[in-house]
């Protein structure tokens, strides 16, 4: 069935580095592309997100890069702070005639200062 | 400006019993997605509700299942409880089934006993 992988599970930086985080997904019909944040006991929080039409976005210290041929895409985030420390998904929609989505297993960023 | 709401909290049940678990939609959104979220994995789709209909369905058995409101607002129901159950329950709303931008609510933190 359709799967979305995600890689690292854990990624450790130190503040001011950048930590980037990839994912490839199964489904050549999937075409957008979102990474939530999750911190803690909290609900999963939109942070960015991509369209198949679209090879890049930038929003601030954060962005996302979409290969469609190679069925890949990452997060990019730069000069990273304390306060990125949360576990983050990629997703990927499950098919192209709907908005549900597959989620990867998490990435457990932890940004020392 | 009200975001998703969900209820209960908290919620404990022994094995067998029935769950019915609830969500508000954010203000302006018409469309329902309801994830299980076990500890440590990402957000799995168990299914979409627009128009008061089921629109699609993930990998999730028949015990599962819901129902969508004239206003929008959605419950989730489980039947026959198993240990495996056990989870994070989140619904998450957005603008229309064809538009991507899914927004999440806090969750219901399902233990089954």
């Amino acid at each position: 069935g359709e799967n979305v992988e995600q890689h690292p599970s854990t990624l450790s930086v130190q503040e001011g580095d950048s930590a980037v985080i990839k994912c490839t997904y199964s489904d050549s019909a999937s075409n957008y592309f979102p990474w939530y944040k999750q911190e803690l006991g909290k609900r999963p929080q939109l942070i960015i997100d991509i369209r198949s039409n679209v090879g890049e976005k930038k929003d601030q210290r954060i962005a996302v890069t979409l290969n469609k041929t190679a069925k890949h895409f990452s997060l990019h985030i730069t000069e990273t702070q304390p306060e990125d420390s949360a576990v983050y998904f990629c997703a990927a929609t499950l098919n192209q005639a709907g908005t549900a989505l597959i989620f990867g297993k998490g990435t457990t960023l932890s940004v020392s200062s | 400006d009200a975001g998703v709401t969900q209820s209960p909290t908290h919620l404990i049940k022994t094995r067998g019993q029935q769950v019915t678990l609830r969500c508000s939609p954010k203000s302006g959104h018409d469309t329902v997605s309801w994830y299980q979220q076990a500890l440590g994995q990402g957000p799995q789709f168990i299914f979409q509700y627009y128009e008061e209909e089921e629109r699609q369905r993930g990998n999730f058995p028949d015990r599962f299942s819901g129902h969508q409101f004239p206003n929008y607002s959605s419950e989730l129901n489980v039947n026959a409880l198993l240990l495996g159950d056990s989870a994070l329950y989140l619904c998450a709303s957005s603008l229309g089934p064809t538009h991507n931008e899914q927004f999440f609510g806090p969750g219901t933190r399902l233990t089954v006993l």
